[in-house]
């Protein structure tokens, strides 16, 4: 069972615009929540990362939020541009153990002028 | 300052053959990991290595292996290739001993098909 899921899996929007990203996980115990960009061809690149004690994270038009209660975190990109395509991938990690970072699927995003 | 850096940045391998996936890190960290991407799924940690001279097994370690040649040097083998394999791998490196409590750096990545 995947315990990180995310939507949409593809997401176009127009350049200017804003839009949100969605990430659910069953990972337990939590420890902290990553989200990563990753453009086409390269690795990823990390963004934000939060704590279970943290609600929201900030990185210039990027916005993260999280509900340990209902385990649920968003990515928020405001005024979106052309370089904000690419794949955004949550990755949420236990307690212990490495095996216990579990990465989501991702959502492509691609912003068009 | 390279940061991660990975080669080949491609392969097409043949079933049965062998290959190095190499990878090398100038920031002085510790971890080093390396990771498979698949499409529709999550990376997949196939292995780690939390410091110089230690390996451990990740998620999907079967049909590899892997040597921590130095600090600096973390390599992946794949000792007879399966299409199974195919793949875009990426190695990354973090300062602490886990993943997610500093921040990873991760390679390009290697583009490996095997037919």
């Amino acid at each position: 069972k995947n315990q990180v899921e995310q939507s949409p899996q593809s997401l176009i929007i127009l350049e200017g615009k804003n839009c949100t990203l969605q990430c659910n996980y069953t990972v337990s115990p939590f420890s902290n929540l990553r989200w990563y960009k990753q453009d086409t061809g390269r690795g990823p690149v990390s963004l934000t990362i939060m704590t279970f004690s943290e609600n929201t994270k900030s990185n210039g038009r990027y916005t993260a939020t999280l509900d340990a209660d209902t385990k649920q975190s968003s990515l928020h990109i405001t005024a979106s541009q052309l370089s904000d395509s690419a794949s955004y991938i949550c990755v949420v990690m236990g307690k212990t153990s490495y095996d216990k970072v579990i990465f989501g699927p991702g959502t492509s995003l691609s912003v068009i002028p | 300052n390279a940061g991660v850096t990975q080669t080949p940045k491609f392969q097409v391998l043949k079933t049965g053959q062998s290959m190095t996936l190499q990878c090398a890190q100038d920031m002085n960290h510790n971890s080093m990991y390396w990771y498979r991407q698949d499409p529709g799924m999550g990376l997949r940690l196939i292995y780690y290595s939390a410091s110089e001279g230690t390996t451990d097994k990740g998620e999907v370690p079967n049909g590899y292996n892997v040597s921590r040649l130095n600090k600096r040097e973390f390599s992946l083998r794949l000792e007879s290739a399966a299409p199974s394999q195919t793949s875009v791998y990426f190695c990354a490196s973090s300062r602490g001993t886990a993943l997610m409590n500093t921040e990873a750096f991760f390679g390009q990545g290697t583009r490996l098909t095997v037919v």
